[in-house]
């Protein structure tokens, strides 16, 4: 299986700051690599596909970059809504896996 | 606006089966795979396997075991059967849609684009 890890786990963060989560995999996954929100008691959320793609409907404070094995996750200006867990996960092999999670706070 | 929703029993016994159903809406069911992901309370996503219309599956090797996942073209439904429970299966399960990104490379990059709300399943006697 390929492992993912996000870095850090948490953050700490304030209104209008620049945020950037990284997501490592354990082997090359090429830009196989997606981005999801997820916020408390719901669904998770597409917001970034095939490593740099924004979802239909994502605002454009988000984006993504990265390819191989390392890939970053940005918030350009954190929103109020934004303070909540992101995961990345690989669709380049089966079984298909996520990272652990980073939760955003609000410092 | 294509929506899932998942259907099943809240409560299974240690040793039985959990069954799951998700209704799919504003899509036929036919023209992509769907999917089955967990979610332990407080923990992280583990995908549990796939399906296509015409029941070509994949599972996760770490439940495959005990998994069956199928589909009903005529009800636009598909459906997870896991086995022998325990009550480290205890987690929110959602049914999603895979769909895909054609790169310029030929590959298909798959996403999970569409979900369900989820539904939690408490293993417990």
């Amino acid at each position: 299986d390929i492992q993912m890890t996000q870095s850090p786990s948490s953050l700490s963060a304030s209104v209008g700051d620049r945020v950037t989560i990284t997501c490592r995999a354990s082997q090359s996954i090429s830009s196989y690599l997606n981005w999801y929100q997820q916020k408390p008691g719901k669904a998770p959320k597409l917001l970034i596909y095939a490593a740099s793609s924004l979802q239909s409907g994502v605002p454009s404070r988000f984006s993504g970059s990265g390819s191989g094995t390392d890939f970053t996750l940005t918030i350009s200006s954190l929103q109020p809504e934004d303070f909540v867990i992101y995961y990345c996960q690989q669709s380049y092999s089966t079984p298909w896996t996520f990272g652990q999670g980073t939760k955003v706070e609000i410092k | 606006q294509v929506q899932l929703q998942e259907s099943g029993p809240g409560l299974v016994k240690p040793s039985e089966t959990l069954s799951l159903t998700c209704s799919v809406s504003g899509d036929s069911i036919g023209n992509y795979y769907w999917s089955w992901i967990r979610q332990p309370p407080g923990k992280g996503l583990e995908w549990i396997g796939y399906i296509n219309y015409s029941g070509s599956t994949n599972y996760n090797p770490s439940l495959k075991s005990r998994v069956t996942i199928s589909v009903d073209t005529s009800k636009n439904q598909f459906s997870l059967k896991l086995s022998s429970v325990t009550a480290a299966d205890t987690a929110v399960y959602y049914c999603a849609r895979p769909s895909y990104y054609y790169d310029s490379r030929g590959y298909y990059i798959y996403y999970f684009d569409y979900w369900g709300q989820g539904t939690l399943v408490t293993v417990s006697s």
